[in-house]
């Protein structure tokens, strides 16, 4: 099916490690994002990418980097994890312009001890 | 700057009952919102869109300048609506960037 697709699902870091997450679209979209899930918090942005070759930071930046591959993938890299990048991460797409609203991934859900 | 402001985390409902969702925001110019829910460890999906009007899953939600809020609301819960609702801001001028409230996690019991 299109959509978003993000991997992984599930990951277990130890401090000071580091890891990339994933995403994938295969909607043409020209937008893409990252955002963390938080209780109490919401969704906050960590970088976007209005179109392909570029990126900026996003609400909460610090600690990642990330890497618009192509038009189809928006990486998320985490140098040296630690305990407070504990969430759930959404990769989401949308065309250019911000009515359209967002296809979300399906979330990856990372501990870091 | 711009801000959502759900201001219940849990709403519970009867099914039948009436079910409204507050979300207020801030914004000096023209915004676009929206309303998103996730079910149980469900990816987000898009419910609404001001600028569509539409009626989806019986829910509707009317976006008032005047008091800078873009309530939810459907007026017979079902328990299939129990979810996280998150209300949504994207600026003219944010490249498409959404600004989320908290969340209200709704509770539909029988």
């Amino acid at each position: 099916n299109a959509g978003v697709t993000q991997t992984p699902k599930f990951q277990v870091l130890k401090t000071g490690q580091s890891m990339t997450l994933q995403c994938a679209q295969d909607m043409n979209h020209n937008s893409m994002y990252w955002y963390r899930q938080d209780p109490g918090m919401g969704l906050r942005l960590i970088y976007y990418s209005a179109s392909e070759g570029t990126t900026d930071k996003g609400e909460v930046p610090n600690g990642y980097n990330v890497s618009r591959l192509n038009k189809r993938e928006f990486s998320l890299r985490l140098e040296s994890a630690a305990p407070s990048q504990t969430s759930v991460y959404f990769c989401a797409s949308t065309r250019t312009g911000g009515d359209y609203g967002y296809t979300f991934g399906s979330g990856t859900r990372l501990t870091v001890v | 700057a711009q801000r959502v402001t759900q201001p219940e985390k849990l709403l519970s409902v009867f099914k039948g009952a009436p079910v409204e969702l507050k979300c207020n925001y801030s914004y000096s110019g023209s915004p676009e919102l929206f309303w998103y829910v996730q079910y149980s460890r469900q990816r987000l999906q898009l419910l609404l869109r001001h600028i569509s009007r539409e009626s989806i899953k019986g829910f509707t939600a009317d976006l008032n300048k005047g008091e800078t809020s873009f309530h939810l609301k459907k007026p017979f819960a079902q328990e299939e609506d129990s979810a996280m609702y998150y209300c949504a801001l994207s600026g003219s001028d944010s490249w498409g960037k959404l600004q989320f409230g908290a969340g209200t996690q709704v509770v539909v019991t029988p």
